[in-house]
């Protein structure tokens, strides 16, 4: 496609669920990131990936966040027993090669935590 | 660590009034400036950057900001808005890889 493409566009799930957020980059872009934006707040950077290796996790929030991207195309972010606290927008974003590439951002996933 | 602050939350124009808004970012090494918008349902999309060189960039749609290390800002301008610039603005830094975001500046242009 021609840009970041990012599904489901919203995802209603109840407290202590597990859920799925998918990213899928611009095609030859081999940095990708995820960012969460909460309501009034700018982007907050949660992982980056250069290729198939998570480069920078540093801002997972916690080990109930985690995410992969195994043949460093699509990226899939998993959270586990989901909080209320967790609702926000998820962002995703890739870069041709990382560094201080423009990052092109997809349209992002609002999740609703019940 | 960065961080960036911007110095208005919520702003409101008439069409064909001047805008700036305010950012400023704290990381005193060598650093990249940006400024995305982004409209009513519509993801976010990079207005401009500021690498190196010039420290007035000109971007789409008419905007421009400035780079003004000694201040550590990079405010953002446009002489004369339209009702389309309706959106909210972030300006964000990053120095390796990973951006950090301003709060955002929501700008409302009344016709």
């Amino acid at each position: 496609g021609a840009g970041v493409s990012q599904t489901p566009s919203n995802k209603v799930t109840e407290k202590g669920k597990y859920v799925e957020l998918r990213c899928d980059p611009i095609s030859g872009h081999t940095a990708l990131y995820w960012y969460r934006q909460s309501l009034g707040q700018g982007p907050e950077f949660l992982i980056y990936f250069q290729g198939t290796g998570a480069a920078d996790d540093s801002g997972l929030p916690n080990d109930r966040f985690f995410a992969v991207r195994p043949e460093g195309s699509v990226s899939t972010l998993k959270i586990q027993r989901t909080e209320r606290g967790d609702s926000a927008v998820y962002l995703c974003a890739s870069s041709l090669s990382g560094g201080g590439d423009e990052q092109f951002f997809g349209p992002g996933t609002r999740l609703t935590v019940l | 660590a960065q961080s960036v602050s911007q110095h208005n939350h919520h702003v409101i124009l008439s069409e064909a009034a001047s805008l700036e808004l305010g950012c400023n970012y704290s990381y005193g090494g060598t650093v990249n400036l940006f400024w995305y918008v982004q409209y009513p349902g519509q993801h976010l999309q990079l207005l401009l950057k500021y690498f190196s060189g010039d420290p007035l960039v000109k971007g789409i749609k008419g905007f421009e900001a400035e780079f003004i290390k000694s201040k550590f800002s990079f405010n953002l301008r446009k002489p004369s808005v339209q009702w389309s610039d309706t959106a909210e603005y972030f300006c964000a830094s990053n120095h390796d890889y990973k951006l950090s975001f301003g709060a955002g500046t929501t700008v409302t242009v009344r016709a």
